[in-house]
């Protein structure tokens, strides 16, 4: 019940292009679902964060779309660029009091953006 | 305004031997959660402090242990170490205990068991 899967595993996508990936959760109690984004050898980093009283959240050339009845969250990253190439991480939490510090992470999708 | 900082960047331990790491938060943050990534993985949650206790544990076992201090800065043990144990331990501090689902992470120690 607290796993979140991630897909694809891998995306390859050319300069200007638009970069999806998918996450689905199980845990009905989860309300915050953040993305992360990691490069090498660093931490990951927030990118967007969405709460499920609404559907779609908008920061610059990235949009989270969020579906609540499917359970299913995704990253859209409009108008890709070779320095958009990372590691990108959704993530969830939630479920009340001190739940809320607890980051269940996807596998992780390695973004590879060519110019 | 300082990130989140840790230290030290990378350690090299032997199988049996024991690894302390640390982490300060961010200015203005008093949670401090602690994370597990394996190479090619998503981190895994350890455990989290708030007001110098653990409030919340992953499922990892005893031997890794914590502490937080008063100012908010924390430590994270780990005894006898497995080979398995080898990963890049990641802190991530938040505002507090009710926003901590927003987490800013530092940038990890790499932990290597021989």
């Amino acid at each position: 019940q607290q796993q979140v899967k991630q897909s694809p595993q891998s995306l390859i996508v050319q300069k200007g292009g638009i970069s999806i990936i998918n996450c689905a959760y199980e845990n009905t109690a989860f309300d915050y679902f953040p993305w992360y984004q990691q490069f090498p050898g660093k931490g990951p980093a927030l990118l967007i964060a969405i709460r499920p009283d609404v559907s779609e959240k908008k920061e610059g050339r990235f949009t989270i779309s969020f579906n609540k009845s499917a359970k299913q969250f995704s990253l859209h990253i409009m108008d890709s660029q070779p320095g958009d190439s990372a590691t990108y991480f959704c993530a969830a939490s939630g479920g009340g009091g001190t739940s809320y510090g607890k980051l269940t992470f996807g596998q992780g999708t390695i973004l590879t953006v060519h110019p | 305004d300082a990130g989140v900082t840790q230290s030290p960047t990378h350690l090299i331990k032997t199988r049996g031997q024991q690894v302390t790491l640390r982490c300060s938060p961010k200015s203005g943050h008093d949670t401090v959660s602690w994370y597990q990534q394996a190479l090619g993985q998503g981190p895994q949650f350890i455990f989290q402090y708030y007001e110098e206790e653990e409030r919340q544990r992953g499922n990892f076992p005893d031997r890794f242990s914590g502490h937080q201090f008063p100012n908010y800065s924390s430590e994270l043990n780990v005894n006898a170490l497995l080979l398995g144990d080898s990963a890049l331990y990641l802190c991530a501090s938040s505002p507090d205990l009710a926003g901590a689902g927003e987490q800013y992470f530092g940038p990890g120690t790499r932990l290597t068991v021989t």
